[in-house]
This record gives C-alpha cells, sequence and structure tokens, in this order.
C-alpha cells in the first residue's frame, strides 16, 4: 500500500520555466491538498480538492494552478516559476468517515528556483 | 482565520527523560480538532496523535500524550520515555469541524534527544 505517491522528488528549474509536480494516493479518499514548507513558517496551504471534481485556494495560492484529474491524482502547475517558489512541496490526502480525519503525507518534493 | 502558535523554537532532551512541547490556537469555533505531526529528518509527515475537542479525556497514543485545555486553548503534547528516534521536528495542527478537513499548522519546534 503506497498511500501518498509525488513525482518527482527534486528538481531544480530556471527563473520563467513552467513544471507540474504530481501526486497520486491510493487510499480512495475524497479530498486532496497541496502544501509548501519553508523555514520558520510550518506548512500553508496552497490548494485543495474536497472532492472530486472541485479545487479551491488555500492561504498562498499565487503563482501556482491545481488540476484534480480524477479521485487519485491532483496536481500543481507552476506557469512561470519565481525564486519564491522554492520551497519543500507536501501533497496530502484525507478521507474516511466522519469529519475530523487525519490528513496523509507524500515525502514531498523539494524544488529550487534558481 | 485560525492561528496556530508554538512558542518553542527548538527544545533538547536526554534520552530516557520527559519533554513536553507546547501548542496554543486562536479560535472562535467550539468544535474542531487538533493534531501532532512529526517531521524527522527523512522529511515524511507522520501523524502522532489526535484530539477532538468536544472529548474531555486527553488522547495518549503510546509513549506520547496530551494535554488539552479547551478554554485555555492549549494542547501540549508530552513524551515519556524519550528515544533518539524521537529526534523531529514536531508540528501542532488544528482542523475546524467543515467540509474539506483543511488544516492551519504551527511553525514547529525542532526536539533533539541526546543520548
Amino acid at each position: 500500500n503506497a498511500g501518498v505517491t509525488q513525482t518527482p522528488k527534486f528538481q531544480v528549474l530556471k527563473t520563467g520555466q513552467s513544471m507540474t509536480l504530481q501526486c497520486a494516493q491510493d487510499m480512495n479518499h475524497n479530498s486532496m491538498y497541496w502544501y509548501r514548507q519553508d523555514p520558520g513558517m510550518g506548512l500553508r496551504l496552497i490548494y485543495y480538492s474536497a472532492s472530486e471534481g472541485t479545487t479551491d485556494k488555500g492561504e498562498v495560492p499565487n503563482g501556482y494552478n491545481v488540476s484534480r484529474l480524477n479521485k487519485r491524482e491532483f496536481s500543481l502547475r507552476l506557469e512561470s516559476a519565481a525564486p519564491s517558489q522554492t520551497s519543500v512541496y507536501f501533497c496530502a490526502s484525507s478521507g474516511g468517515q466522519g469529519a475530523g480525519q487525519p490528513q496523509h503525507f507524500g515525502d514531498g518534493t523539494r524544488l529550487s528556483i534558481l | 482565520a485560525q492561528t496556530v502558535t508554538q512558542s518553542q523554537p527548538e527544545m533538547s532532551v536526554q534520552e530516557a527523560e520527559t519533554v513536553t512541547l507546547s501548542c496554543t490556537y486562536d479560535t472562535s469555533e467550539n468544535n474542531y480538532y487538533l493534531f501532532w505531526y512529526k517531521q524527522p529528518p527523512s522529511r515524511q509527515m507522520i501523524l502522532v496523535i489526535r484530539q477532538e475537542a468536544y472529548k474531555q479525556q486527553n488522547a495518549t497514543e503510546n509513549r506520547f500524550s496530551v494535554n488539552f485545555q479547551k478554554a485555555a486553548k492549549s494542547f501540549s503534547l508530552k513524551i515519556s520515555d524519550s528515544q533518539l528516534g524521537d529526534t523531529a521536528m514536531y508540528f501542532c495542527a488544528f482542523m475546524k469541524h467543515a467540509p474539506g478537513n483543511k488544516l492551519v499548522f504551527g511553525a514547529g519546534t525542532i526536539l533533539r534527544v541526546k543520548s
């Protein structure tokens, strides 16, 4: 059982390049999330998808777009990368019966933009 | 908007001793959930413990327990019999009782367990 799988694990981009981070979960979860982690700031929500077919902005959505391709997959796109987007990106999912279900995280993608 | 504050950027503890990590939060909600996540150097995010705000009883998971004080909006994590493998960044997180199960994280506390 792989859980949440993110690809790639590492990436270096030049300013202005575009890139899509991929995320897939095999737990049949309805909700999926993208976070960024920066030193001293914890994890901040970029976008989330409460269910297949819906997406909503989180705390820091500027410069990003997302696609909920199907129930399993949720991708994050940087159209024109900027140095301020250098960060570690985490995908997560949650589901199951009842409210307050914990989120399960992928292993993260370290993205550096030069 | 909810905020989560972890006032201890770094802490250290001797192996086999007990340590408490602090977390406070600000919310006007009455029904919510609180979590502690552990992030070891491997970068994985691992769920440590979950607390439901409407439950008076403090959650426990083996050597990990919480002290949940709803009126004070405080949610501290106690680690007993600390082990070297507990060395990690620990994040406190808040979730409203609402569709979407969104989390708001604190900035984290780095815990170092010394032998």
